[in-house]
């Protein structure tokens, strides 16, 4: 059965810390990765990953994906209160429509 | 450009209730998928809908059901509700062929006493 596993589970820093997020995998026929931020309510788009050992940037945040070991890391420099959220990880398959989620990752920043 | 929107915000239903929850799809996005999100969970795949025509389906008993309208809002049912079935419940809208690329409403918090 597909799945996926998000490590830690949660997480509390001080503002500037840099920290690491983690998803493994196991689905077939894997089509994309995606990371997602969640605040309140809905989930919003952070990145999308198809290939191996290309990074994608935005500002602080930046993800790889590695499709031999089957995970993604998403990194956060200099954090800041407002990156207080929950990280989803989501990984859809060539075999279906849906994403599956891992639980996610709570990252507090504290002050 | 208008986002996705769901309606309502928050539900109160008692055990065997049923329930109907309406998601409006981002302008130009022709498919929507419903996903339920238990308290520490992450999203869980209910159905997908596309031209008004389920297109693929997680492992939810038929008492989840959908419908997608002609021009691609969406709704869920659940009949016979359960204690389990207190979630926040989550609709994102795609473009057929770019369903990675799913946009979330606010969702709508069931609350099942």
């Amino acid at each position: 059965e597909d799945k996926v596993v998000q490590s830690p589970l949660s997480l509390v820093v001080h503002e500037g810390d840099t920290v690491t997020l983690n998803c493994s995998y196991e689905v077939t026929n894997f089509r994309s990765l995606l990371w997602y931020k969640q605040e309140k309510k809905a989930p919003t788009f952070l990145f999308m990953l198809t290939s191996s050992g290309i990074e994608k940037k935005s500002g602080r945040l930046s993800s790889i994906l590695d499709k031999k070991e089957l995970f993604s890391i998403l990194n956060i420099t200099a954090t800041q209160t407002g990156d207080s959220a929950v990280y989803l990880c989501a990984v859809g398959s060539y075999n279906n429509n849906d994403m599956r989620f891992g639980a996610g990752t709570r990252l507090t920043v504290k002050p | 450009e208008t986002g996705v929107t769901q309606s309502p915000t928050h539900l109160i239903k008692t055990r065997g209730q049923q329930v109907t929850l309406r998601c409006s799809s981002q302008s130009g996005h022709n498919t929507v998928s419903w996903y339920q999100q238990a308290l520490g969970q992450g999203p869980q795949f209910i159905f997908q809908y596309y031209r008004e025509e389920e297109n693929g389906r997680g492992n939810f008993p038929p008492r989840f059901s959908g419908l997608q309208f002609p021009n691609y809002s969406s709704e869920l049912n659940v009949n016979a509700l359960e204690l389990d079935d207190s979630a926040l419940y989550l609709c994102a809208s795609s473009l057929a062929g770019v369903t990675d690329t799913q946009y979330f409403g606010p969702g709508t918090r069931l609350t099942v006493l």
